[in-house]
């Protein structure tokens, strides 16, 4: 089935550092999510982007919906030890719902 | 208060057997969807309902049979379980909108299933 490619699959970082994990596609998607999961819950939105071009933040992330609408970018600043968790993107075509998710970043914050 | 709360959040059984998991938002949203998560962690859709109605089936063994008795509700039951179906079964909603917020989808907290 179609994936988005999702990259780094993992990082460990240095708290205070800056993060920064991407997702690619091969074709168009006209909304682009951001998920955080811990471990043992379900994944929590971050981020939504519905306009090609959109920089949207929320406290210390950011995120960017790629002008071509194929890809995305999160950025972390400043990372903190619970930011550690998996993160998702999710590509949505069309307003059925349907996601399809990247493989996830596991991201670690070493104090 | 939890918006999706989907029970049990753990369930261990044996191969053959036949059961339920529920799901319930609290959000007021008209759609409602079932995704696995694999042991890879990987996310993928297998059912969605607007307002009850079946929109979306993706290729899903027929063991799988949703049921949404009204829109706050869709309930997943699982005939005759195999050891491939051991995986974490998120519920979600959203709601449908005209606007660019439309469809942004909130999921439970997941049902952690172990076929032994």
């Amino acid at each position: 089935g179609q994936q988005l490619n999702q990259s780094p699959q993992s990082m460990f970082i240095q708290e205070g550092e800056d993060v920064s994990m991407n997702c690619t596609s091969s074709s168009i998607f006209n909304t682009w999510l951001w998920y955080k999961q811990d471990p043992g819950e379900g994944p929590v939105l971050l981020i939504a982007l519905y306009k090609a071009g959109e920089l949207t933040s929320n406290g210390r992330l950011t995120a960017q919906f790629g002008i071509t609408r194929k890809d995305s970018f999160l950025n972390i600043s400043a990372s903190i030890p619970s930011d550690v968790g998996i993160y998702f993107c999710a590509g949505q075509k069309g307003n059925t719902g349907k996601l399809i998710f990247g493989q996830g970043t596991t991201l670690q914050v070493k104090p | 208060d939890t918006a999706v709360s989907q029970t049990p959040k753990y369930l261990v059984t044996q191969m053959g057997n036949d059961k339920s998991i529920k799901c319930e938002q609290n959000l007021g949203h008209d759609t409602m969807y079932w995704y696995k998560q694999d042991s890879k962690k990987f996310l993928k859709i297998m059912f969605s309902y607007n307002n009850k109605e079946l929109i979306i089936n993706e290729t899903v063994p027929n063991r799988f049979s949703p049921k949404s008795p009204d829109k706050a509700h869709l309930n997943l039951h699982i005939n005759s379980l195999e050891l491939g179906d051991s995986a974490v079964y998120f519920c979600a909603s959203s709601q449908t909108g005209t606007g660019l917020s439309g469809n942004t989808i909130y999921f439970g907290e997941g049902s952690w299933l172990t076929v032994v």
